[in-house]
């Protein structure tokens, strides 16, 4: 079986400051992993995603991401915070079996950023 | 390349109605996702289906809720007897079937009961 467990509901951060967002993932075979962000009241949009290419990860809006496999992490960083990345952040884990693949998600850290 | 389209966006239902949630997955998607979300809660996994197959739907209530992704048409989730407690929104997502693709998400549907 997959997970993902996102340390912390809520995270808050001076702007100008690191943003240091946590995932845990726990799967019986190599994982692809993804970081998708929500702004209030609309869909989700993928930050980024892990596909064994690279450990890693950069992606959108100057966020990046590191596979760290013997963490079993991928945890979600930005150097610098913006106004702007206040938002929900949902870290995802996919596994593919057979031609189909499930995408669990975890619960959510949403990003207060203060001024 | 329209993304993933769902509709309605906003949908209010009173107590005992049905509600439908339509979903157009993106073009070349053959697998369809639909999640809820409820205030102050993460996104809660409940049917995965590929064309004309349900996939899992461990995350389904077992009663009054279906979903379908026929050959032709969107997928639609369907609410019979909407209770109050179902007010949400209803997230749809999109994907290939290729290994380690991503889902593609909707703007979902936010479903009142009053």
């Amino acid at each position: 079986a997959q997970s993902v467990t996102q340390l912390g509901s809520h995270v808050s951060v001076s702007e100008g400051a690191l943003v240091l967002l946590r995932c845990n993932y726990s799967s019986s075979v190599p994982p692809y992993l993804f970081w998708y962000v929500q702004y209030p009241n609309q869909g989700l949009q993928l930050l980024l995603k892990y596909t064994s290419a690279a450990t890693l990860v950069k992606g959108i809006n100057g966020f990046e991401a590191e596979f760290k496999k013997s963490e079993t992490s991928f945890h979600l960083t930005k150097p610098s915070a913006h106004m702007s990345d206040a938002a929900e952040y949902f870290c995802a884990v996919t596994l593919n079996s057979g031609g189909y693949q499930k995408v669990t998600f975890g619960t959510g850290t949403k990003l207060q950023v203060i001024p | 390349n329209a993304g993933v389209m769902q509709n309605p966006r906003h949908l209010v239902r009173r107590r005992g109605q049905e509600a439908r949630l339509r979903c157009s997955p993106m073009k070349g998607h053959s697998h369809v996702y639909w999640y809820r979300q409820l205030p102050e809660e993460g996104l809660k996994f409940m049917v995965y289906l590929q064309k004309e197959n349900i996939i899992d739907e461990s995350g389904m209530p077992k009663e009054r809720f279906s979903a379908e992704f026929p050959k032709e048409g969107p997928s639609i989730l369907r609410i019979q007897q909407v209770v109050r407690g179902d007010s949400a929104a209803y997230f749809c997502a999109s994907s290939r079937a290729r290994e380690g693709t991503e889902a593609f998400f909707g703007q979902g549907t936010r479903l009142t009961v009053v």
